[in-house]
């Protein structure tokens, strides 16, 4: 059965900093994994997502990896910004998602 | 306007009661979901379906029921409510057929319903 961790479980960073959120699950035969972002009281917004082919994507200040080898893989946020506090989910598979508990994220002004 | 909807969007109900959650989607997406979030648990897959007539079983799906009743609606049934059933209930809509150009698969979510058994 997947697993899927998310460490650390909260993290508070000033704002302007660089920031790495980490994503490890157990079976690596998986098709993509998605980064999701949920504020409070919403629903979840699809961030990126890597096809299993790919090592990275890329969306403005956002950059995620992926490597299937080790079951592993990174949220990088540059410049953080009070307005990326939220939860962070990594989910992994195909047509049916395995999500991990996500990491609070709080950027203080 | 939002591309996936859910109503209602809270609901207070009694242990026993049935329940229907329901979710339409306008993003022409094939396959939709049903997930429940829980604190500490995360995000559980309770149904899917592929199209109108494949509905498969998730990981949670005692309890429940659904129906596809167009591409485009997707209902969860809760047929005797119990406490435990209290969470947070998601719908999610992804597409089968690979763009031109990008990814696939992605799956897009409602606002989600919050819903208690008392």
């Amino acid at each position: 059965k997947q697993e899927v961790t998310q460490i650390p479980a909260a993290l508070s960073v000033p704002e302007g900093e660089n920031l790495v959120l980490n994503c490890s699950f157990t079976d690596s035969a998986i098709y993509n994994l998605q980064w999701f972002r949920q504020d409070p009281g919403k629903g979840l917004t699809s961030l990126l997502l890597i096809q299993s082919s790919q090592r990275e994507q890329t969306s403005g200040r956002l950059n995620a990896s992926l490597d299937k080898s080790s079951g592993r893989s990174t949220l990088y946020i540059a410049a953080s910004q009070p307005g990326d506090s939220a939860t962070y989910l990594c989910a992994v598979g195909g047509s049916r998602l395995t999500f991990g508990e996500g990491t609070q994220l709080t950027v203080n002004p | 306007d939002a591309d996936v909807t859910q109503t209602p969007r809270n609901r207070i109900t009694k242990t026993g009661k049935r329940i229907m959650l329901e979710c339409s989607q306008t993003k022409g997406h094939d396959r939709m979901y049903w997930y429940r979030q829980d604190p500490g648990l995360g995000l559980r897959l309770i149904y899917y379906s592929f199209d109108v007539k494949d509905i498969n079983k998730g990981e949670i799906s005692d309890g429940y029921s659904v129906s596809r009743q167009a591409q485009a609606k997707f209902s969860l049934s809760l047929e005797s409510a119990i406490p435990n059933q209290t969470a947070l209930y998601f719908c999610a809509t992804s597409d089968s057929s690979p763009p031109l150009a990008g990814v696939y698969n992605e799956q897009f979510f409602g606002p989600g319903t919050r819903l208690t058994v008392l």
